[in-house]
């Protein structure tokens, strides 16, 4: 069984919709990180939460600790928004990693 | 704004040989990992490294990798006798605090290594 699941794995949207990508893990965790992998491959992390709502622009976090689900959102998507989206897990000096959520925003 | 920078983007080498990938961190940083996605697999854990030692390492991070931090800056991975399944986009990162509940990582652009 996986650790961290992610859903959907591909996500293809219009412009402007808003997006909600789902992450669920079976560890017990200190912090659950989202991180962004552009076409090229190159990895950013967006957030690193360990409770409640985090906001960046147009992206929310969330995580319920008790239900072990996280949620990544993205207001008013644009074409720039297009990229892999990965859940991960933050156990001691590791990080568990889900295999990502590909979305694609259509103009 | 400092970014973690990774050489070579890209190594091409011949199945036993000897491969050293190397990554200049953030200079305040002092915690650093690598990783490792196999084309079209999800990124997995190799190794953290602190204070010159391995904190953690992954059940892939076998006799045949080694880590260093040479000279205070670069942060090396070497595998000593590279495999095909050893072909992966290899990610090098680093953060200020250790356990990554406190730690945001930085990753650099990644080498692609391709074992032939």
């Amino acid at each position: 069984k996986n650790e961290v699941e992610q859903s959907p794995q591909n996500l293809t949207a219009q412009e402007g919709e808003f997006i909600t990508i789902n992450c669920s893990y079976s560890v017990g965790i200190s912090a659950l990180h989202w991180l962004q992998q552009h076409p090229g491959g190159g990895i950013v992390s967006l957030f690193m939460l360990s409770s409640g709502k985090k906001k960046h622009g147009r992206l929310i976090a969330t995580i319920n600790i008790q239900e072990k689900h996280s949620s990544l959102h993205i207001t008013a998507s644009h074409p720039r928004d297009s990229a892999v989206y990965i859940c991960a897990v933050g156990s001691n000096y590791q990080l568990i990693w889900g295999a990502g959520t590909k979305l694609i925003i259509k103009p | 704004e400092p970014e973690v920078t990774q050489t070579p983007s890209h190594q091409v080498t011949q199945m036993g040989q000897e491969v050293i990938l190397r990554c200049v961190p953030i200079s305040n940083h002092l915690y650093f990992y690598w990783y490792r996605q196999i084309l079209g697999q999800k990124v997995e854990f190799l190794v953290s490294f602190y204070n010159n030692e391995i904190s953690e390492k992954s059940e892939i991070f076998d006799d045949q990798f080694s880590v260093e931090r040479p000279d205070g800056s670069n942060f090396t991975l070497k595998i000593r006798s590279t495999k095909l399944e050893d072909s992966a986009m290899y990610f090098c990162a680093g953060g200020l605090a250790g356990r990554v509940q406190y730690n945001e990582q930085f990753f650099g652009p990644g080498t692609r290594l391709t074992v032939l």
